[in-house]
């Protein structure tokens, strides 16, 4: 198993440009979520999903877009790039089948993103 | 929303030593607290979790104590070596029963660095 790929590794971008964050995991996992992760912020939750055509906004989702077409993939689509969202975007995801307790959330490698 | 706070943001031991990270949180139903560990350009990963049923939980060198009424938890590392150096980030959710997904709000991240 690849486990969570994410696709690009870097990307510059700039300002007001648009581009789609890939994401997607072999596992089978219905759960699949979108961080941003920022100089001493931690990991915010930008978009989750708990199944394909089922979306919903995290702590900061203005900017980003999000759609769950199949359970595999989870695009996060950038619509007019700004330099708030230089950040580094991590996927992760996680089982829903329920087994007495959190299932663990598995992240991505990563995208580190720049907009200039 | 939850509000989790993270201390200290950097933390420098001695081969040898032991590692205390601390973490508080604001909402007392949040029921299940995780801690991820992060090396240099790579991914989270879980290395022990807790549930609010627990008071405390032990791997190896690695013990997660928590307190329900104080609101805070704690990461404790005993005979580091260099190799915990990293960033470590804790969390917490809301993990509803029948269900197996919480979504994660992390504190702001420590770094460790363990001196041979």
């Amino acid at each position: 198993n690849a486990g969570v790929t994410q696709t690009p590794k870097f990307q510059v971008l700039k300002t007001g440009q648009s581009m789609t964050l890939q994401c997607a995991q072999d596992m089978n996992h219905e759960y699949m979520s979108w961080y941003r992760q920022d100089p001493g912020m931690g990991l915010r939750l930008i978009h989750y999903s708990v199944g394909a055509g089922i979306t919903d906004q995290g702590e900061v989702p203005n900017g980003y877009n999000v759609s769950r077409s199949t359970t595999e993939d989870f695009p996060l689509r950038l619509l007019s790039a700004a330099p708030s969202q230089t950040s580094v975007y991590f996927c992760a995801s996680s089982s829903l089948l329920y087994a007495g307790g959190p299932n663990e959330q598995f992240f991505g490698p990563g995208t580190r993103l720049t907009v200039l | 929303g939850e509000n989790v706070e993270q201390h200290p943001s950097t933390l420098s031991v001695q081969e040898g030593d032991s590692a205390v990270i601390k973490c508080t949180y604001s909402d007392s139903a949040s029921n299940y607290f995780p801690w991820y560990k992060q090396e240099l350009g790579k991914r989270p990963q879980l290395i022990i979790d807790i549930r609010s049923n627990v008071g405390e939980k032990k791997d190896q060198r690695i013990a997660v104590t928590l307190n329900k009424t104080a609101k805070h938890f704690s990461l404790h590392i005993t005979e580091t070596q260099p190799e915990d150096s990293a960033v470590y980030f804790c969390a917490a959710s809301k993990f509803a029963g029948g269900t197996s997904y919480g979504k994660l709000t992390f504190g702001q991240g420590t770094i460790l660095t363990v001196h041979p």
